[in-house]
């Protein structure tokens, strides 16, 4: 089954909107990492959050880890156009170093 | 220094045919994972290979499939008597280190499979 899984599945917002997506996963893990991929197109890494930490930002991408509930969110702020894409969740388990992946979020900017 | 290379990156193939897909990590990264997406889904995993061992094969089918990267040369997967489910993007991603030091993995552009 999978470990992480992403809510919404969909998600169509204006440019200029903040885009939140929602990833939940199952068993302990070592960091939990965010991937956009583009359609067609091969994955392009985003960022990585560590199980110790708890927010990490990145320009306009802002990603919180909550190891209580096992979830984790990315935050999209001032979306733009381009921002159009699916987005992934993955974890790495404690003793693993394969990425499980969700189902990801599919994101539509309109300008 | 470039990126993971993937071919080719397209490939056609009529059933029962093989399908042979190949994977350049990045220069310096001897560990290699490869991934199989479906149409609207998510990645997931099939094998984790380092140069010459095969370190977790958990996500490959028990048949037709197999995996190898050897000491010299990319790393090869390969398909035998491939079927129409196997049509999916394959995709190849490589890292420097692995375990407590885990380091990001970086992903090639994959490889679209099409079983006619």
């Amino acid at each position: 089954s999978q470990q992480g899984e992403e809510d919404p599945q969909a998600l169509s917002i204006q440019e200029g909107e903040n885009a939140t997506m929602n990833c939940s996963y199952k068993t302990s893990i070592n960091n939990l990492q965010w991937y956009r991929q583009n359609s067609g197109r091969g994955l392009v890494h985003l960022i990585l959050i560590r199980s110790n930490e708890r927010e990490k930002h990145s320009g306009r991408l802002r990603v919180t880890l909550d190891t209580s509930k096992k979830s984790s969110s990315l935050l999209i702020t001032a979306s733009r156009a381009a921002d159009t894409a699916s987005y992934f969740c993955a974890t790495v388990r404690a003793a693993g170093n394969k990425l499980t992946f969700g189902g990801g979020t599919r994101v539509l900017v309109k300008p | 220094n470039a990126g993971v290379m993937q071919n080719p990156r397209h490939l056609v193939r009529r059933r029962g045919q093989e399908a042979r897909l190949r994977c350049s990590p990045m220069k310096g990264h001897s560990h290699v994972y490869w991934y199989r997406q479906l149409p609207e889904e998510g990645l997931k995993f099939m094998v984790y290979l380092q140069k010459e061992n095969i370190i977790d094969e958990s996500g490959m089918p028990k048949e037709r499939f197999s995996a190898e990267f050897p000491k010299e040369g990319p790393s090869i997967l390969r398909i035998q008597q491939v079927v129409r489910g196997d049509s999916a993007a394959y995709f190849c991603a490589s890292s420097l280190t692995s375990g407590r030091d885990y380091n990001e993995q970086f992903f090639g552009p994959g490889t679209r499979l099409t079983v006619l």
